[in-house]
C-alpha cells in the first residue's frame, strides 16, 4: 500500500523561529513529490520536486528531496503568524493520475 | 494558474438527501479531480472526472454514491447521494493543466455537514 508519512503532526513556534517539516514516503512507483499549504479549506501549491538534491526556494520557504532515503523536508525561516497552516505533502504515482497525501503538519506560529 | 470556484461553499443537509457540488474553472483544463477530506484526515481522491465519459473511481468509492459529471473542459459536478453523517467532510475539486506536470490546483472547497 502506498504511504506518505509526515512529521511532526503538529508544531508550535514563536515568530522568527526556523522550522523543518518532514515527509517520508513508501510508494510503488514514485514520480514526483508536492508540498501544499492549507489554510481553512483550499490547499495552495508550494513546490513540486522530482530530482534529488536540488533545492527549490520561494522567499522564506525551501524544500529538498532525497530519493535514495525516500524523504523530503520543507524549511521555513523567520516564521510569521501568517505561516500558521497545515502543510501537506503528496506523492504523484507513475502510471496513475493519483496524488497520495500525508496527514499534514499543523504549524502554529505565535507572536 | 487557473481560477477555480466551487458552489456551495458550505451546506448543512439532512440524512438521506443528496447534494450536488459544482466546480467551475476559468480556462480549459485537461484533468479534473474530486477529493474528500474527512475531519482530522488528509485528502483522499474520490475520482477523476473524465470529459464526455464516465468518471474513474478510486477503490472504496462508487458511482451510485458519488455520481460525477463533466460535460466540458471547464465544469464538473459531484453529487453526494443518500447522505449519512459519515459523509460530513470537505469536498474539493482540483485541476491539472497539462500532461507534463503533476501539479494540481485546488478549488476553495465545500464544507458539508450531514445531520
Amino acid at each position: 500500500e502506498d504511504k506518505v508519512v509526515q512529521s511532526p503532526l503538529s508544531l508550535v513556534v514563536h515568530e522568527g523561529d526556523t522550522v523543518t517539516l518532514n515527509c517520508s514516503y513508501e510508494v510503488t512507483n514514485f514520480r514526483s513529490l508536492l508540498w501544499y499549504k492549507q489554510e481553512k479549506k483550499a490547499p495552495t501549491f508550494l513546490f513540486m520536486l522530482t530530482s534529488s538534491g536540488i533545492e527549490k526556494k520561494s522567499g522564506r520557504l525551501s524544500s529538498i528531496l532525497d530519493k535514495k532515503e525516500l524523504f523530503s523536508i520543507l524549511n521555513i525561516t523567520a516564521t510569521q503568524t501568517g505561516d500558521s497552516a497545515i502543510y501537506l505533502c503528496a506523492v504523484a504515482l507513475g502510471g496513475s493520475e493519483k496524488l497520495v497525501f500525508g496527514k499534514g503538519t499543523k504549524l502554529t506560529v505565535n507572536p | 494558474s487557473a481560477v477555480i470556484s466551487q458552489k456551495p461553499s458550505r451546506d448543512i443537509c439532512q440524512r438521506g438527501t443528496s447534494l450536488t457540488i459544482q466546480c467551475q474553472v476559468d480556462s480549459q483544463v485537461t484533468m479534473m479531480f474530486w477529493y474528500r477530506q474527512q475531519p482530522g484526515q488528509s485528502l483522499t481522491l474520490i475520482a477523476t472526472a473524465n470529459q464526455g465519459s464516465e468518471a474513474t473511481y478510486e477503490s472504496g468509492f462508487v458511482i451510485d454514491k458519488f455520481p460525477i459529471s463533466r460535460p466540458n473542459l471547464t465544469f464538473s459536478t459531484l453529487t453526494v447521494s443518500n447522505m449519512s453523517p459519515e459523509d460530513s467532510s470537505i469536498y474539493l475539486c482540483s485541476v491539472r493543466q497539462g500532461a507534463l506536470t503533476d501539479t494540481q490546483y485546488f478549488g476553495p472547497g465545500t464544507r458539508l455537514t450531514v445531520l
